[in-house]
């Protein structure tokens, strides 16, 4: 049974660029949650999909942005990138109903240049 | 607001020796709580979590963890460290219904042979 898949595993950008990210989520799960954790910082909340909605969304600018497929799988999506967008991006799935565990992806590192 | 604070930075104990991590939260109604290790080059892993009942709850890898509702503490503790505890601890609080997640900034422990 796979686990939480992220990828790319690294990324590298230009500053003003486009990127997008990949999650598919644990076999059986139906709500995917990204969050960006910059070096030495703890996780940050983007938002949260669950059947192909943002239903909950962190302290991030409409440059984020996301969708969730119907397969539950997952884009991240980061316009006019920025040297601060460098970080850590860690999916996290979880079934809806199902005790709120959070499985998590090992994660895309993104720097920015 | 909601919020997560873990005040030790780094702690360093010897192998064999007990662990105490600290977390405080931030919120006005009844918190959902977990803590999660974080290896390098690797994604988050539950370790535990409280939701209602019994405030000691037991996790995996021998932790456990107190809620203190008078405190607004979750602390995380192991009687006996061992060398593969090293990694970094970070404490969460999961809000409306789960959909939202705070994380702490971390606790960096090292396990000293």
């Amino acid at each position: 049974d796979a686990g939480v898949t992220q990828s790319p595993t690294h990324l590298i950008k230009t500053r003003g660029q486009q990127v997008t990210l990949r999650c598919s989520p644990k076999s059986g799960h139906d709500t995917v949650s990204w969050y960006q954790q910059a070096l030495g910082q703890g996780p940050q909340f983007i938002f949260q999909y669950y059947e192909e909605e943002e239903r909950q969304r962190g302290n991030f600018p409409d440059r984020f942005s996301g969708h969730q497929f119907p397969n539950y799988s997952s884009e991240l999506n980061v316009n006019a990138l920025l040297l601060g967008d460098s970080a850590l991006y860690l999916c996290a799935s979880s079934l809806e109903g199902g005790g709120y565990e959070q499985y998590f992806g090992p994660g895309t590192r993104l720097t920015v240049t | 607001a909601q919020s997560v604070t873990q005040p030790d930075i780094h702690i360093t104990v010897s192998e064999g020796a007990s662990l105490e991590l600290r977390c405080n939260y931030s919120y006005g109604a009844t918190p959902y709580l977990f803590w999660y290790v974080q290896s390098p080059g690797q994604g988050l892993q539950l370790l535990l979590k409280y939701f209602s009942g019994d405030t000691l709850v037991q996790g995996i890898k021998g932790f456990e963890a107190e809620f203190k509702r008078s405190q607004s503490s979750f602390n995380l503790r192991k009687p006996s460290v061992h060398w593969s505890d090293a990694a970094e601890y970070f404490c969460a609080v999961g809000v409306y219904n789960f959909n939202k997640f705070y994380f702490g900034s971390g606790t960096k422990l090292n396990v000293k042979p």
